[in-house]
């Protein structure tokens, strides 16, 4: 069954470092999205991308962060310069299409350590 | 601003028992999404939900959606040790790239 895929699984980096999470959608999909997960918490939603732009994105979502869809097949996310509180999972999920009968479909995540 | 309450947030059950699990959401949707997590692991899709009334079951799990009163259960039938997780409901109120909204989540431990 096809994956989503996320680089690094761990990524350990110094605060105030860039840092860029991978992601390589199914590859029918259309619709990316990026959600993080403090230790612990719920799941929040951060950012939505469709035809090469950003849909949506929410209060976390600040001017820190960007995402990128470099090529047709990978999905990225920036961090810009990394606090302590960035610190959490990240999960990249993807959707065939904008129908809701579709699930969003999770990668395995990239757990973000910031020093 | 959409809040999604799941209760209990932790629940210890023996197996053979069975349980329900409650999702409240306070916006009207029909998109009602329940997802699985395993310990350090991603979140697998369990059930889409999407109209008044909508029941789905897989083995020994069954969702309902009840759209008017914003609730939606998860009902665990003679539970199994397998089924430890915890189990997280999500709404949908946007379009369809709109991202998800998640309940804190239901950490679900089944001992034998």
């Amino acid at each position: 069954e096809p994956e989503v895929t996320q680089t690094p699984s761990h990524q350990v980096t110094q605060m105030g470092q860039e840092v860029i999470l991978r992601c390589v959608p199914i590859s029918n999909h259309l619709y990316f999205y990026w959600y993080r997960q403090i230790l612990g918490q719920k799941v929040e939603f951060l950012v939505s991308f469709y035809n090469n732009e950003i849909s949506e994105k929410s209060e976390i979502f600040d001017d820190q962060f960007s995402v990128e869809r470099p090529d047709g097949s990978n999905f990225t996310l920036k961090i810009r310069s990394t606090k302590l509180e960035d610190s959490a999972m990240y999960f990249c999920a993807s959707r065939a299409t904008g129908g809701f009968n579709q699930p969003q479909h999770f990668g395995d995540g990239t757990r973000l350590s910031i020093l | 601003e959409l809040k999604v309450e799941q209760n209990p947030l932790f629940l210890s059950m023996q197996e053979g028992k069975n349980y329900t699990i409650y999702c409240n959401y306070s916006t009207t949707s029909d998109r009602l999404y329940w997802y699985r997590q395993d310990p350090g692991k991603s979140l697998e899709s369990l059930f889409v939900l999407l109209s008044n009334g909508a029941v789905k079951q897989e083995g020994r799990l069954m969702a309902s959606l009840d759209t008017k009163a914003r609730l939606s259960t998860l009902h665990i039938t003679a539970a199994v040790h397998d089924l430890s997780a915890t189990y997280f409901c999500a709404v949908d109120i946007g379009g369809g790239a709109d991202g998800l909204t998640f309940g804190k989540g239901t950490h679900l431990i089944i001992q034998p």
